[in-house]
């Protein structure tokens, strides 16, 4: 099936520092999605990308679909310690009645005050 | 409005006991699904429905059935708990099928003896 490949898988950084994870594919998606779940919760939506070559913002959080559709992009700008927490890149194909989303394993952030 | 709510939070059972996970939504939502996280795999889909009466498989169903009797509850049932369903496990629902609005619970852990 599907996978996805998420880098890196975990990293500590310094408040006010940039932070840059990806996601790539050996195949196609039609929209590319990424969460953030805190300890204790379920995943939240932070941003959805819907075709290729889109750049979108959420406050001091970007993302890029990358222009090949296999792979995307998250780019947290002037991390603060409230930014702790596991990224996910998911992907999605739709296909017949529904579609399923492929999600990566994970970048764990850590930032230190 | 309570969104997505998982019970139990958490459970232990031993090897062969059996039991059901409930999720329960109030968004009117179509689409619900059972996902498993585990430690380096990301989210991974166990069974999911598009409807009232509906279930599909997803990635992982073996060892899980599910019930979609009422629109608002998506039921998971573990018939004979092995310790390689140790986890934690995510309901979530959505409108659509692009899973664009999905929302997910706070999850259950779940450990088998």
């Amino acid at each position: 099936g599907q996978q996805l490949n998420q880098s890196p898988q975990s990293m500590f950084i310094q408040e006010g520092e940039d932070v840059s994870m990806n996601c790539t594919s050996s195949s196609i998606f039609n929209t590319w999605l990424w969460y953030k779940q805190e300890p204790g919760e379920g995943p939240v939506l932070l941003i959805a990308l819907y075709k290729a070559g889109e750049l979108t913002s959420n406050g001091r959080l970007t993302a890029q679909f990358g222009i090949t559709r296999k792979d995307s992009f998250l780019n947290i700008s002037a991390s603060i310690p409230s930014d702790v927490g596991i990224y996910f890149c998911a992907g999605l194909n739709y296909g017949g009645s529904q579609g399923n989303l492929i999600f990566g394993k994970g970048t764990k952030l850590s930032v230190k005050p | 409005n309570a969104g997505v709510t998982q019970t139990p939070k958490f459970r232990v059972l031993k090897t062969g006991q059996s039991m059901t996970l409930l999720c329960a939504q109030d968004m009117n939502h179509e689409y619900m699904y059972w996902y498993r996280q585990d430690p380096g795999m990301g989210l991974r889909l166990i069974h999911y429905s598009v409807g009232e009466g509906t279930t599909a498989k997803g990635e992982v169903p073996d060892g899980y059935n599910v019930s979609r009797l009422k629109k608002q509850n998506f039921l998971l049932g573990l018939e004979s708990a092995a310790p390689s369903q140790t986890s934690v496990y995510f309901c979530a629902s959505s409108q659509s099928p692009g899973q664009l609005s999905t929302h997910f619970g706070n999850g259950t852990r779940l450990t088998v003896t």
